[in-house]
């Protein structure tokens, strides 16, 4: 049981370019979402998704889009990568979307350095 | 809206003595409390979490935590420190139903021998 797995862990991108990260779970999670980390800021939710075709913005969505076609996969885009978006990014699921009574179980993280 | 405010950003310890991270919070309804932990490069590891039963709260690794409406705070403690105790410590608070989570900006615990 691998949990929640998150590719890659290490990425360097130049500003402007595009890319994917990746999220699965083997869980059969119905609720999945997307946190960067910043120093001294804590965890803050970009996007999360209720089940398969559904998903909705958190706090800080701009410049990220994603999609949900699978129970077992969120992928995260970044569009057009700025400095600004440098950060440690983390998926997490849980069984369903009461989140106010399901644990979240997080991946070990992808560190994002924006050139 | 809920808010949390984890009041010291590191607490710095000796191994074998007490260790309270304090946590409080806002919130609009009866609040979800949780504390996470997250060690060195890894994702964050449930401790621990109040959803309206008992407001004393036992979680893994001797940890606890205590609800006090009154005060609006969900404080952590552990009665005796260990190495492997250090760690960055969250504390999260949801509005419950399908709200999402809030979480605090982390607390740094250190260890000293």
């Amino acid at each position: 049981n691998a949990g929640v797995t998150q590719t890659p862990k290490f990425q360097v991108l130049k500003t402007g370019q595009s890319m994917t990260l990746q999220c699965a779970q083997d869980m059969n999670h119905e609720y999945m979402s997307w946190y960067r980390q910043d120093p001294g800021m804590g965890l803050r939710l970009i996007h999360y998704s209720v089940g398969a075709g559904i998903t909705d913005q958190g706090e800080v969505p701009n410049g990220y889009n994603v999609s949900r076609s699978t129970t077992e996969d969120f992928p995260l885009r970044l569009l057009s990568a700025a400095p600004s978006q440098t950060s440690v990014y983390f998926c997490a699921s849980s069984y369903s979307q009461e989140t106010w009574n399901q644990p979240q179980h997080f991946g070990d993280g992808t560190r994002l350095s924006i050139l | 809206a809920q808010s949390v405010t984890q009041l010291d950003s590191h607490v710095s310890v000796s191994e074998g003595t007490p260790v309270l991270l304090r946590c409080n919070y806002s919130s609009s309804y009866s609040p979800s409390l949780f504390w996470y932990v997250q060690h060195p490069n890894k994702g964050l590891q449930l401790l621990l979490k109040y959803t309206s039963a008992a407001t004393l709260v036992k979680g893994i690794n001797g940890f606890e935590a205590e609800f006090k409406k009154s005060e609006t705070s969900f404080h952590l403690t552990k009665p005796s420190a260990h190495m492997s105790d250090a760690a960055e410590y969250f504390c999260v608070v949801s509005d419950g139903g399908y709200s999402t989570l809030t979480f605090g900006k982390g607390t740094m615990l250190l260890v000293s021998p």
